[in-house]
C-alpha cells in the first residue's frame, strides 16, 4: 500500500537558518504530493503541492520538488522565522483512491531567536 | 467564509458513553473525510464520503459510524466510547482536482 516516511523531529533551528525536512514515499502509479502545516491548536493548512514529476511547489518561501527517480519530496526554506514553528506533514494521493490522503507522521519544527 | 466547521472543539466522555462529532462545510464540496490524529502517527483516515449519499471505510473504521446528512454535513458517531479513542479528530472536504481543506479539530478525551 501507499506510505510516506518523514524525518523524525523535533527539528530545532535558529532564526534565518536553512531548513530541510526529508520526505520519501511509496505509491502505485503517479501520486500527487503535498506538504501541510499545522500551527498549535489549529487544523492542517495546505502549504504546497506538486502533481507530476519534476514539478516544484512553492509558497511562503518554502519549496519542494517532486523527484520520481528518488521517490522524494523534501521541504526546504532558505531562511526560517520564529513564525514558521509548527508541525509539517508530507502527504500523497494516489490515482484511483478517491483522493484519500496518506500522511507521514509529521515533523515538529521549532525556530528560536 | 467559514470553510470547514467542527463542533464541539473539546469534549470529555466516560467509557461507554456515546457521542456525535459534527462537521459542516460551506464550500459546496462533494467529498468529505474524517481523520484521527495521534502522537507519532500522523493522521489516519476513519471514514470518507466521496459524494452525497455514499460513505466508505478508511484505514481505522472500527468503533465508529458516519452519516452524510446532506452535501454540507458529515457526522462521526462513537456508539460506546473507549479510552483508545482519545484523540484529535479532523474533518476535511474537497472538490475534484483540489486539495483537502481541514477544520480546526475536535479534542476528545475518554476516561
Amino acid at each position: 500500500g501507499d506510505s510516506v516516511t518523514q524525518m523524525e523531529g523535533p527539528v530545532t533551528l535558529s532564526e534565518e537558518a536553512f531548513l530541510t525536512i526529508n520526505c520519501t514515499y511509496t505509491a502505485t502509479g503517479y501520486p500527487s504530493l503535498f506538504w501541510y502545516v499545522q500551527y498549535p491548536g489549529e487544523g492542517l493548512q495546505l502549504l504546497l503541492k506538486a502533481t507530476k514529476a519534476d514539478d516544484k511547489g512553492s509558497n511562503k518561501g518554502f519549496e519542494a520538488t517532486y523527484r520520481k527517480e528518488t521517490t522524494s519530496f523534501h521541504l526546504e526554506k532558505g531562511s526560517v522565522q520564529v513564525s514558521d514553528s509548527a508541525v509539517y506533514f508530507c502527504a500523497l494521493t494516489s490515482t484511483g483512491t478517491a483522493s484519500k490522503l496518506t500522511f507521514g507522521t509529521g515533523t515538529r519544527l521549532q525556530v528560536t531567536l | 467564509n467559514a470553510g470547514v466547521t467542527q463542533t464541539p472543539k473539546f469534549q470529555v466522555l466516560k467509557t461507554g458513553q456515546s457521542m456525535t462529532l459534527q462537521c459542516a462545510q460551506d464550500m459546496n464540496h462533494n467529498s468529505m473525510y474524517w481523520y484521527r490524529q495521534d502522537p507519532g502517527m500522523g493522521l489516519r483516515l476513519i471514514y470518507y464520503s466521496a459524494s452525497e449519499g455514499t460513505t466508505d471505510k478508511g484505514e481505522v473504521p472500527n468503533g465508529y459510524n458516519v452519516s452524510r446528512l446532506n452535501k454540507r454535513e458529515f457526522s462521526l458517531r462513537l456508539e460506546s466510547a473507549a479510552p483508545s479513542q482519545t484523540s484529535v479528530y479532523f474533518c476535511a472536504s474537497r472538490k475534484p482536482a483540489e486539495p483537502q481543506h481541514f477544520g480546526d479539530g475536535t479534542r476528545l478525551s475518554i476516561l
